[in-house]
């Protein structure tokens, strides 16, 4: 069974950046895909982006092309978000979840608990 | 730009049934997108509830199910009950390693 551990809340300042973490137990991390969703107050869920911890590929959503950086440290089994440049509009809770594949069929089956970020002068 | 639908609020009474669906504002959704949906109750992480179209997660009861109707995906719950009231998020692929969640239906049992 999968499960993914995040760190706790932060809060920062607007144009500064945050880094989470999300360590994963269970499994074999190799074989992971990891994604990031998050989730504004009252709002709904968005993708953010994935990586392929074992190739080091990343794709982002858009949005946050040149923004986020998503990274993993396979000895540590821990996959990393981080954020720059960031806005009021980035407080949000963050979501780590892996993605399971079956030839192309993919979604996203386990899931960490988020991780409140706060950006607030 | 990529927009996925979804009824921002939808309501069933206790016993009844419920399809929510889950759409593109432009083309047809299908199997190729390999819909997936999730339930989210206030301050959780989201649960999976159906896969690939159509593939229940383990332990999820199978009152829940999903289908492609006409050129949406949908998730029907049949015999809805009290803790089913929370919010319910398709995903679409959009391929080249991109996802696009949907708005989320708020959906209220009373």
């Amino acid at each position: 069974q999968v499960q993914l551990v995040q760190s706790g809340a932060e809060v920062k300042k607007p144009g500064s950046s945050v880094k989470v973490s999300c360590k994963a137990s269970g499994g074999t991390f190799n074989t992971y895909t990891i994604t990031w969703v998050r989730q504004a107050p009252g709002q709904g869920l968005e993708w953010m982006g994935r990586i392929i911890p074992i190739l080091d590929i990343t794709n982002y959503a858009r949005k946050f092309q040149g923004r986020v950086t998503i990274t993993a440290d396979k000895s540590t089994t821990t996959a990393y978000m981080e954020l720059s440049s960031l806005r009021s509009e980035d407080t949000a809770v963050y979501f780590c979840a892996r993605i399971y594949c079956s030839g192309n069929a993919c979604h996203f089956d386990s899931w960490g608990q988020g991780t409140l970020v706060t950006v607030s002068s | 730009q990529t927009v996925v639908t979804q009824e921002p609020s939808f309501s069933v009474s206790p016993g009844g049934t419920v399809t929510l669906t889950c759409g593109l504002n432009s083309g047809s959704v299908s199997t190729s997108h390999y819909p997936s949906w999730y339930q989210q109750t206030p301050g959780q992480a989201p649960r999976t509830l159906i896969y690939n179209t159509n593939t229940r997660s383990s332990g999820v009861p199978d009152r829940f199910s999903g289908s492609i109707l006409g050129n949406k995906a949908a998730l029907t719950i049949t015999g809805a009950q009290a803790d089913d009231e929370c919010d319910y998020y398709c995903v679409l692929y959009m391929g080249s390693a991109i996802w696009v969640f949907g708005g989320g239906t708020k959906l209220t049992v009373l």
